[in-house]
């Protein structure tokens, strides 16, 4: 069964500063994506990266990038120029390339954000 | 921009009773999903609908859960006899199947269910 591991809880970083938050998965599957969820305190789930397996090249959004490494089968995302708005949960997901499937989550990183 | 929509928001019901809680997913998808979420946990997949069919359902999704796709827009989730651990925030999703990026799933604003 496919697992995703976020190892932290909780991470906190200043204004305008970088932060790193780290994922773990395990799979047998070669064809799948990973994503990058926020949730803020409304609690929608908003798309922030996805990154296809096959696709060697790390995905880039505006401030968001990933480091997505395969065969370690680690998946982080960076956070460049942090603003307050970018304080919420953080989720990791991973699903298979097909139709229907399930996305399977992390249990989240609550990034805090300091002026 | 279309977007998923789910009704009621905030649904307060009392242990035992049946509640049904409704999604109207993106007009031209076609696989529909539930998920929930315990408050302080992560997002748990429930079920994925298709065809008038569940394709791909959890261990969560026991005898105590439907789905159902009652007419063209609408897609619910029936819980018949609800237990406190049943509270959480709800989230219904759908996807396209024809989405050359791979089948993303557009998520709703989800709601929360108070079992009292």
């Amino acid at each position: 069964a496919q697992t995703v591991t976020q190892s932290q809880p909780e991470m906190s970083v200043q204004e305008a500063e970088t932060v790193t938050l780290s994922c773990t998965y395990d799979t047998s599957e070669s064809d799948y994506y990973l994503f990058w969820y926020k949730q803020p305190p409304s609690r929608q789930m908003i798309l922030v990266i996805r990154q296809e397996a096959y696709k060697q090249q790390n995905a880039t959004e505006n401030r968001f990038s990933v480091n997505f490494q395969k065969a370690a089968k680690s998946f982080s995302l960076k956070i460049s120029d942090s603003q307050l708005g970018d304080a919420a949960m953080y989720f990791c997901a991973y699903r298979r390339n097909q139709a229907g499937t399930a996305l399977i989550f992390g249990k989240g990183t609550t990034l805090s954000v300091s002026s | 921009e279309p977007e998923v929509t789910q009704t009621p928001s905030h649904q307060v019901t009392q242990m035992g009773q049946e509640v049904i809680l409704r999604c109207v997913p993106i007009s031209n998808h076609l696989y529909f999903y539930w998920y929930r979420q315990i408050l302080g946990q992560k997002v748990e997949f429930l079920v994925s609908f298709y065809n008038n069919e569940i394709s791909e359902k959890s261990e969560i999704f026991d005898d105590q859960f439907s789905v159902e796709r009652p007419d063209g827009s609408n897609f619910t989730l029936k819980i018949r006899s609800t237990k406190l651990e049943d509270s959480a925030m709800y989230f219904c999703a759908s996807s396209d199947p024809r989405d050359p990026i791979g089948y993303e799933q557009y998520f709703g604003p989800g709601t929360r269910l108070t079992v009292t």
